[in-house]
Order: structure tokens, then sequence, then C-alpha cells
């Protein structure tokens, strides 16, 4: 089973609104990503985290604060943002394995509007 | 750093009729190639990968891509569209020993009756 799932599936907050989205994987995946994706782009990688390690971070913005409990969940906490943050937020996970690209399986995403 | 070339926006094919989408990528030693499929408002679906071996990859759907090192392509083909297959796909590009892939810009596919 390759499944990643994302809850919520469309989420709408007000600039001042905390929310958080969530992303959950059973495939014994050690990695887990977040992508934000704007309309006809490209995902950009925005965090990874590596045996429940933040080991990477592509210079985003404070407002959005990741979070990994354990080796299965990963959320994603939103604070203060702004209309332009408005997207499809994309989870992955992978195996980690350390010598390879390995395989990345991706979840529905979440539709984020900020209004 | 590794970059990647789709050169086509968008393609319509007619259904029944085959399909090729292009795929270049910059990268100095072997890459790993990836295409993904994506239908609008929803994640990324697999199609197929290559890390080493056979040049000539099956995926998913009926979907096959060859790596050619000499162009330093990986082009995407089917033999029969379906109008299932309308979608967004992504080429990417992974390097040996690190978690990041960079996606290609996309190709809409856009199958006519």
């Amino acid at each position: 089973d390759t499944e990643v799932t994302q809850t919520p599936k469309h989420l709408v907050m007000g600039m001042t609104n905390k929310k958080s989205l969530k992303c959950e994987q059973h495939m014994g995946h050690r990695a887990m990503y977040w992508y934000k994706q704007k309309a006809k782009k490209p995902p950009e990688l925005m965090f990874v985290y590596s045996y429940e390690k933040l080991s990477i971070n592509e210079s985003v913005p404070s407002r959005f604060s990741p979070e990994c409990p354990n080796s299965s969940l990963l959320n994603l906490h939103l604070h203060a943002l702004q209309p332009e943050d408005s997207a499809l937020y994309l989870c992955a996970s992978s195996q980690a394995s350390g010598a390879n690209t390995d395989t990345q399986y991706f979840g529905p995403g979440t539709r984020l509007t900020v209004l | 750093a590794q970059s990647v070339t789709q050169p086509d926006i968008h393609i319509t094919v007619s259904e029944g009729a085959s399909l090729e989408l292009r795929c270049n990528y910059s990268y100095g030693a072997t890459p790993y190639l990836f295409w993904y499929v994506q239908s609008p408002g929803q994640g990324l679906q697999l199609l197929l990968k290559y890390f080493s071996g056979d040049t000539l990859v099956q995926g998913i759907k009926g979907f096959e891509a060859e790596f050619k090192r000499s162009q330093s392509s990986f082009n995407l083909r089917k033999p029969s569209v379906h109008w299932s297959d309308a979608a967004e796909y992504f080429c990417a590009v992974g390097a040996p020993g690190f978690q990041k892939l960079v996606f290609g810009t996309g190709t809409r596919l856009l199958v006519s009756p």
C-alpha cells in the first residue's frame, strides 16, 4: 500500500487564524516532506523530515511551522498567513534509505484558501 | 545542480493516438529520474522511475519511458491514449544521496475525442 493521507481536503482561513494541516503514512517510511504548489506550477519543496528530525528547510517564512510527532505523522501549523499563501499543500513520504534519492509518494493535498 | 526542462507546456492528442512527452535533464552524473501525473486538484501519482539498469522503463497505466544518456532525455510514451489520461505530467530528477527532487514545469495533456 502506497498511501499517504492528508486532512483536511479543503481549508479556508482568515489572516489572523491558526490552523494545522495533517499528513499520515503507514508505509514505514522515515522521510516526510511538505510541498507547496501554486496553480499551473510544479510543487515547491518547503520542508523535509528525516527520522523525525528536520533536515531541510527551504527558507520558508516562520508563519509556517512543521512538526513531526512520530515517524507516521507530519503536521504543518499555520499562523498569520497571507492571501498569497493560498495554494495546494502536498505531503509526501519516502523510505529514507540514505544512499539513494528515494521514491517519494504523495498525498492528495490540502487546498488552502487564505482570505 | 540538477535542472529539468519540459519543452511542451501543453499537448493535444486524439484518443487512441500515441503519445510522447519530452523531458530533458541537466546533471553531471547518472540521475534518478521520475515521471508523475497529476489530475486537477489532486496529488501526484508516480508513473515510473529510472535509477539504473535497463534504459526502457515500464510504468503503470501502460506508460513507458526511455533513458537516453547521450541526449540527456527521459521521454514518456504511451502507444494509445485514453480520455482518462488527460492530466498534468511532471518529470523530476534527483541526485544520489540527496532528498530533493527537482521538477520540470509540467506538460498538460489534453485528449480530444
